[in-house]
């Protein structure tokens, strides 16, 4: 059973077009992230979840919306997508207090065309 | 603010030699942690190791080793008879130890072991 699923692995699209990307963990973890790696490698926090509760929500475009319906869920929506968008997009979880270190999906590879 | 500064862009070793990774972090944080990952051609980011900054005790798993050093700010990672499938990207990662527990990573070792 995968840890943290991410779907979907790729996705290509044309500029301004809607899309998501949905997460799921089955670990239990109170706590899920959202990174964006870009074409140098670059690891950024986007945002983050705790129990359903908006914890982060780093300088990113208002284009991008997270949506966590529960504790093992967390999506995230990206409206009029730009060429600027395309990256590898992880998401992650952690239990915070008790073991607090990621166990990260296997990425969603962006392409906007 | 957090930093962390990974001053090695691109590394190529022949297999079989050791090989270093350095990590110099910044925080004001008294207590935190430190990881590293690694991130193979496939493209996974699999973690490594978690070191709590209370805990200065050097760590060595197999090939791997890793030598935390509080008093210069520094996280580095040594790989013993390097192996053409330790080729990957390595980040080194620090984190609050309270709080969100966002991760701040570097921006990457890419080693590169050539047969």
């Amino acid at each position: 059973d995968t840890a943290v699923s991410q779907t979907p692995k790729y996705l290509v699209t044309q500029m301004g077009n809607d899309k998501s990307i949905k997460c799921e963990q089955n670990l239990g973890h109170d706590t899920m992230y959202w990174y964006k790696q870009d074409s140098k490698k670059f690891l950024k926090i986007m945002f983050s979840y705790n129990n359903k509760e908006l914890i982060i929500n780093e300088t990113v475009p208002n284009r991008f919306s997270p949506k966590s319906p529960d504790k093992a869920h967390l999506n995230l929506h990206i409206n009029s997508l730009e060429l600027g968008d395309s990256a590898v997009y992880f998401c992650a979880s952690s239990q915070t207090k008790s073991r607090p270190r990621y166990t990260f999906g296997s990425g969603t590879r962006l392409t906007v065309v | 603010a957090q930093k962390v500064t990974q001053a090695q862009t691109e590394i190529s070793v022949v297999e079989k030699e050791d090989v270093t990774l350095d990590c110099v972090y910044e925080t004001r944080d008294t207590t935190y942690y430190l990881f590293w990952y690694k991130q193979p051609p496939s493209g996974e980011l699999v973690f490594l190791i978690r070191r709590n900054s209370f805990d200065e005790q050097n760590e060595i798993s197999g090939r791997y080793s890793w030598n935390f050093q509080k008093s210069t700010s520094s996280f580095n990672f040594t790989i013993t008879a390097s192996q053409v499938v330790d080729s990957a990207v390595y980040f080194c990662a620090l984190s609050e130890a309270s709080g969100t527990y966002k991760y701040i990573f570097g921006t990457g070792t890419r080693l590169k072991v050539l047969a």
